[in-house]
């Protein structure tokens, strides 16, 4: 089984910051990895897939990056309503996997 | 307007069984793979199994497997996951995603959830 570990576990920012998540794999993905953005009370919201292709209405301050095993996700400057949890993907392999979130807090 | 409507949740006895339904419009069910996704209260996201367009290539997390059944029937543009011998440990709101196309499968479209609770 392929792990997926995300760091840090929680950031402190404020609106308008740069934000850089990361999602380390235990063996390579090649870039079968996604990105999840999930607000409070509310299901999970694709962001990125394949690494770094933007899902559909997806704004362009979201960005992916990385293969193999190191991947990291951008916010470029934050909106309020971009303070949530992320959470990384696999589909290299069964089982699929996620990793165990960053949340993104307001300062 | 892709739909995702979940069904079936509620509360059970250990060692008891419950059938998730999702009833999904909007698109074209049987050209998409399916995958159900859980989240224990306070925790984060766990894969739980997936099935193909076809409902022919099944996949489960180690933690369910030989007991919960994913099936779907394309006609009635339905998804289901039969959960027996539930445990403490299921509780949890199980989500209902669509992927990304025939082969791609992340989600990116998910129901609301349907909770279910294992306790006595």
């Amino acid at each position: 089984e392929i792990v997926l570990t995300q760091s840090p576990a929680t950031l402190s920012l404020s609106p308008g910051e740069r934000v850089t998540l990361s999602c380390r794999a235990s063996q390579s993905v090649s870039r079968s990895l996604a990105w999840y953005q999930q607000r409070p009370g509310q299901a999970p919201r694709l962001l990125i897939y394949d690494a770094s292709m933007r899902a559909t209405g997806i704004p362009a301050r979201f960005s992916g990056s990385g293969s193999g095993t190191d991947f990291t996700l951008t916010v470029s400057s934050l909106e309020p309503e971009d303070f949530a949890v992320y959470y990384c993907q696999h589909r290299r392999n069964w089982p699929l996997t996620f990793g165990g979130g960053t949340k993104v807090e307001i300062k | 307007e892709v739909q995702l409507l979940e069904s079936g949740g509620g509360l059970v006895q250990p060692g008891g069984s419950l059938r998730l339904s999702c009833a999904a419009s909007g698109f074209i069910f049987r050209n998409y793979v399916m995958t159900w996704v859980r989240q224990a209260p306070g925790t984060g996201l766990e894969w739980v199994s997936a099935a193909d367009s076809g409902g022919d290539g099944i996949y489960y997390a180690d933690s369910v497997k030989g007991r919960f059944s994913i099936s779907r029937d394309n006609s009635r543009s339905t998804l289901y996951l039969q959960m027996n011998s539930l445990r403490a440990e299921d509780t949890a709101v199980y989500y209902c995603a669509k992927g990304i196309d025939g082969s791609n499968w992340f989600a990116d479209f998910w129901g609301q959830g349907a909770l279910v609770t294992v306790s006595s």
